[in-house]
């Protein structure tokens, strides 16, 4: 089972472009999220989903939009890139909006900003 | 939002026992607690989770005391592949935030 797939798995990014990260689970969960990460500030969340039709705003969502069209996709997208974006972007599902569901990890998209 | 505290770095040696703890001073009624282990280049793994007083599994043990405020992962018996960065995770309002991390460094 893949469980939580992203793409692409890094990428060298122009400032001022714009890009989707891609995630994409099998597993049927209802909630997805997107974190960030970065040396010294661990996992902050970007934006969540708590089911399909439904987006939010986590603890740094500025710069960042999301969609959730359907169950298995949350695409992350930077609409115009900066320098301070450059981190290793992760996905992550449960089944059941987080509490008392254990979060499942894709391996990361590495983003350079430059 | 609330905020979740931990050490930021800890030693020890293959064999022994290491205790984690992780401070969560506005921990929701609901919500639970949930610790991951993090290797380099991969994405955070699910350790073990729980509610209140003790939970064990196969890899670790899990404290909570009566208020909640606070919890201790407990790893019995380090192992050199035990050398990770260890989370705290607690679900606040639908939005789960993550602590801030502690690096453990097992040494032969």
């Amino acid at each position: 089972t893949a469980g939580i797939t992203q793409a692409p798995t890094s990428q060298i990014l122009a400032a001022g472009r714009s890009m989707t990260l891609r995630c994409t689970q099998d597993m049927r969960h209802n909630a997805m999220y997107w974190y960030r990460q970065d040396l010294g500030l661990g996992l902050r969340l970007i934006h969540y989903s708590n089911t399909a039709g439904t987006t939010g705003k986590g603890e740094v969502p500025d710069g960042y939009s999301v969609s959730r069209a359907n169950t298995d996709d949350f695409p992350l997208t930077l609409a115009s890139a900066v320098p301070s974006q450059t981190s290793v972007y992760f996905c992550a599902s449960s089944a059941a909006g987080g509490r008392g569901s254990p979060l499942h990890f894709g391996n990361g998209t590495r983003l350079t900003v430059t | 939002l609330a905020k979740t505290t931990q050490p930021i770095s800890m030693d020890s040696y293959e064999g022994q026992e290491v205790n984690i703890t992780c401070s969560h001073n506005n921990i929701a009624t609901n919500d639970y607690i949930t610790w991951y282990q993090q290797f380099p280049s991969q994405g955070p793994r699910f350790i073990i989770q729980g509610y209140k007083t003790k939970v064990t599994n196969e890899v670790a043990s899990l404290f909570i005391p009566a208020d909640r405020k606070s919890s201790t992962l407990s790893l019995p018996r380090v192992s050199l592949s035990d050398t990770a960065v260890y989370y705290c995770l607690v679900g606040v309002a639908d939005k789960l935030i993550f602590g801030t991390g502690t690096r453990l460094q097992v040494f032969p």
